[in-house]
């Protein structure tokens, strides 16, 4: 099944302790990006990447990192985590970015308190 | 800053009712697409409209983009309570420092009651 997965869905850290949102995707799309959504703010883009080594930032990329070592994998990084980073992540790929539909994975609740 | 602007907010109707969505946006794109979201989860892509396009279908669901209006609606007929959720559209620029970066609205909530 072609599908974006992303671990974990929920997860609940501490202030300045480092974590990792994994993102993979199987359909050898090229783009890939990073998402969050807050009430009353949508949907932000935080990084994004448009092959294999290649990203650049989004909307909002303070206090986030991203790498991009393989086609399939995508993974969020947040060095020290604070409390304004929790949010509803999302992961996202598409064949050519916004030239054809995104496939997003099922996000991932992060709180940081 | 928010490219489209869904309208309106929120939306109750009856099921069997068709619902119609509207979306603006502030400049020239080269594609609109709609995403419907169920409470949490992830997006789910479900039309896309280029900007050489002025209507599309796709099973219950019409798409309509006005470019001269910076417009679009999306109209789903016959609705049922499994459509409700949250609809959001999203622009893609045509290029440039905006490459391959779609920009979402803040959606409209459709509930549907059986």
């Amino acid at each position: 099944e072609a599908q974006v997965t992303q671990n974990p869905r929920y997860l609940i850290t501490v202030t300045g302790k480092k974590l990792t949102v994994t993102c993979s995707q199987n359909m050898n799309h090229e783009y890939m990006s990073w998402y969050r959504q807050d009430p009353g703010l949508g949907l932000r883009q935080i990084y994004y990447s448009m092959n294999v080594e290649v990203t650049d930032k989004g909307d909002v990329p303070e206090g986030y990192k991203v790498s991009r070592k393989e086609k399939r994998n995508f993974p969020l990084i947040l060095e020290s985590p604070s409390p304004n980073q929790t949010s509803l992540y999302f992961c996202a790929s598409s064949l050519s970015g916004g030239l054809y539909g995104y496939t997003f994975g099922s996000g991932t609740r992060l709180t940081v308190v | 800053s928010q490219q489209g602007e869904e309208d309106p907010q929120a939306l109750s109707i009856q099921e069997g009712e068709n619902a119609t969505m509207n979306c603006s946006y502030k400049t020239s794109i080269n594609n609109l697409q709609w995403y419907r979201q169920n409470s949490g989860r992830g997006l789910v892509h479900l039309i896309l409209i280029r900007s050489n396009e002025r209507e599309k279908h796709s099973g219950r669901l019409r798409v309509t983009l006005d470019t001269s209006k910076k417009s679009s609606s999306l109209l789903i007929t016959a609705s049922r309570a499994a459509d409700t959720a949250s609809y959001f559209c999203a622009t893609r620029f045509g290029g440039g420092t905006s490459y391959g970066k779609l920009t979402f609205g803040q959606g409209t909530i459709l509930t549907v009651h059986p």
